[in-house]
Order: structure tokens, then sequence, then C-alpha cells
């Protein structure tokens, strides 16, 4: 069980650039949630899903896109990247409300 | 609308000494009420929650919380810190609707135990 998975753990980007950040859970949840960290600001909803086949934009959703694939699988993209964009990026699961689990983040680095 | 806010930035302890890390709320309904920790280079893991019932709740790491209606908090305790508790400490309230599980977080309280 191996919980809540995230890819790549590392990344750096340049200003333009597109890519996709993977998470998958194992533990059934309907929910998944997608979160930006940065210093001071705690953690900030990027988007989620509720359940499979729906996304809602959070807080912050502006310059990202997400997909859930399928039940077990939510995506990020961001299309293209910009230094505002550096951040640590944590994905997250829940069978609402329980409680969320969280996986090991991505560090995320626009140039 | 929904908020959490956690006063201490930082709070520095020895170790041994017993610990509160503060936490209030603003939601209108009876909130779902969470604490988690980081620790440095880690994601966050669940220490405890409050859902409705008994007001003090157990956690893991001998961690306790006491939800405080009147007061709208819901403090962090724990008698006898330990080195290896220095990390950050973020509470969080259940947002919207109870069918979505989103959470509003804090702004989160980094702990330093001093040997």
């Amino acid at each position: 069980n191996a919980g809540v998975t995230q890819t790549p753990k590392f990344q750096v980007l340049k200003t333009g650039q597109s890519m996709t950040l993977q998470c998958a859970q194992d533990m059934n949840h309907n929910s998944m949630y997608w979160y930006r960290q940065d210093p001071g600001m705690g953690l900030r909803l990027i988007y989620y899903s509720a359940s499979e086949g729906t996304t809602d934009k959070g807080e912050v959703p502006n310059g990202y896109n997400v997909s859930r694939l399928n039940k077990r699988e939510f995506s990020l993209r961001l299309e293209s990247a910009a230094p505002s964009q550096t951040s640590v990026y944590f994905c997250a699961s829940s069978e609402r409300p329980g409680g969320q689990f969280f996986g090991p983040g991505t560090r995320l680095t626009v140039l | 609308a929904q908020s959490v806010t956690q006063p201490d930035i930082h709070i520095t302890v020895s170790e041994g000494a017993s610990l509160e890390l503060r936490c209030n709320y603003s939601y209108g309904a009876t909130p779902y009420l969470f604490w988690y920790v980081q620790s440095p280079g880690q994601g966050l893991q669940l220490l405890l929650k409050y859902f409705s019932g008994d007001t003090l709740v157990q956690g893991i790491k001998g961690f306790e919380a006491e939800f405080k209606r009147s007061q709208s908090s819901f403090n962090l305790r724990k008698p006898s810190v330990h080195w290896s508790d220095a990390a950050e400490y973020f509470c969080a309230v259940g947002a919207g609707s109870s069918n979505t599980g989103k959470l509003i977080f804090g702004q989160g309280t980094t702990l330093q135990v001093k040997p």
C-alpha cells in the first residue's frame, strides 16, 4: 500500500516550457487535490476532483490544468511555465470528509 | 468566508516541556477540524481530526486537541515534547460541502525544540 505517489520528485523548467505532474493513489478514494506550498503562504488549493469525471477550480487555478484520468490518477499540467510557478506541489486524496492523505511533493523550479 | 488562523508563526520549546499550538477558525456550521504535521522535505501527515462528539480528541505521536466552540478554537497539545517533534504544524478546517472533502489550511506554525 503506497498511499499517494507523485512523479517527478524534482524538476527544473525554463520559462515557457510545459510539463505534467503525475499523482496516483491506491486507497480507492473518491476525491483528489492539487496544492502548491510557498513560504509563509501555507497550502493553497489549485484544483480538486470530488469524484472521477469531475474537476473544479480551487483558490489559485490560473496557469494550470488538470485531468482526472481515472479513480486512481489525477494529473496537473503547466502549459507555459512561469517563474511565479516555482513552488512545491502536493497531491492529496480523501474519502470525504475523512481527512486528506498527502504525497511526498514535487519541487519545481522555473528559470 | 471560512478561514483558519494560526497566531504563532514560530514557537520554541525545550525538550520535555509541554506544548500548545493555537488554531482559530471561522466557519458557519459545525466544522470538521484537522491537525497535520510536516517534517522538512516531506509531505503532510494527519495527526488527528474532529468531526463531532467528544471535544477532546487523541491523535498519533502523543498529541491531542480540544475543540472549543465558544472560542472557535482547536488547539493542539502535547504534555512532553521530544526533539523529533520539531516540524511545521498546520491546522485545517473542512470547507464547503462535506461532499468535496476540501480543506482550508492555516499558514502553519514552525516548532523548534531546544535540547
